[in-house]
């Protein structure tokens, strides 16, 4: 059974990088035709889709984030990553790795798996 | 302000129905895009609740139920329980943005 697991840094710096991973167990991130996605939440406020990576590496990203963004994908270790640069303020929200269900072009299928989520808080 | 619009918030008393409109355009729930429904406890990852408007994954209650129409989407649920507090969140596509995207999350209340 597929898990996902997000790991790195819970504070940035403002104006610095933030950089997290998602870890794919139970599975090869690259054996099924999944779209694997990094979403977050703001404190308080809804959910934003932030990008979305297919294992070939294709990669498709929010048009208001697009310019920050890297999405990337290592199957040999299995994991994909989300790269924001010059992060501020706005920044800070908990952000989920999820996988979506696989019958439909990026982002237009539902995410059917999350990971449990890690908080990201931006200093000044 | 989010491209799908949910109201704030909804109530109910155990037992009772309630729904949960989603609003959209004619560049996302108009297009004909799926929509679909999570529902959030407060500290925890969303869970899926429906996909592609009408779809129940595996372990959801059929108290649970989509539907679309126009540009629009609702959810409801019927025999509340204390456990449906939570809030709740639509998803669709959008054209013009070429992404995801969510509404603005429903809180749930049951009284």
């Amino acid at each position: 059974q597929l898990q996902l697991q997000e790991s790195g840094p819970g504070l940035v710096k403002s104006s610095e990088t933030l950089s997290l991973t998602c870890s794919v167990s139970g599975g090869s991130i690259s054996r099924f035709s999944y779209f694997w996605a990094w979403i977050r939440q703001p404190p308080g406020k809804g959910l934003e889709w932030i990008g979305s990576v297919y294992y070939r590496g294709n990669t498709y990203y929010n048009p208001s984030l697009k310019s920050r963004v890297t999405i990337s994908v290592d199957t040999s270790n299995n994991h994909f990553s989300l790269t924001l640069n010059s992060v501020t303020a706005a920044d800070t929200a908990f952000y989920y790795c999820a996988k979506d269900r696989g019958y439909q072009q990026a982002g237009r299928d539902a995410f059917d798996l999350w990971g449990q989520g890690t908080a990201v808080t931006v200093s000044s | 302000q989010s491209v799908l619009t949910q109201p704030p918030s909804v109530s109910g008393a155990p037992g009772q129905r309630v729904t949960i409109s989603c609003t959209g355009s004619s560049s996302n729930i108009g297009a004909g895009y799926d929509v679909h429904w999570y529902k959030q406890v407060p500290g925890t990852a969303p869970k899926l609740l429906i996909y592609s408007n009408i779809h129940r994954p595996s372990g959801v209650p059929d108290r649970f139920s989509g539907s679309k129409s126009g540009t629009s989407a609702s959810l409801g649920i019927t025999a509340l329980q204390a456990d449906d507090e939570a809030d709740y969140y639509c998803q669709s596509y959008d054209r013009s943005l070429s992404g995801s995207v969510f509404g603005g999350g429903t809180k749930l209340t049951v009284l």
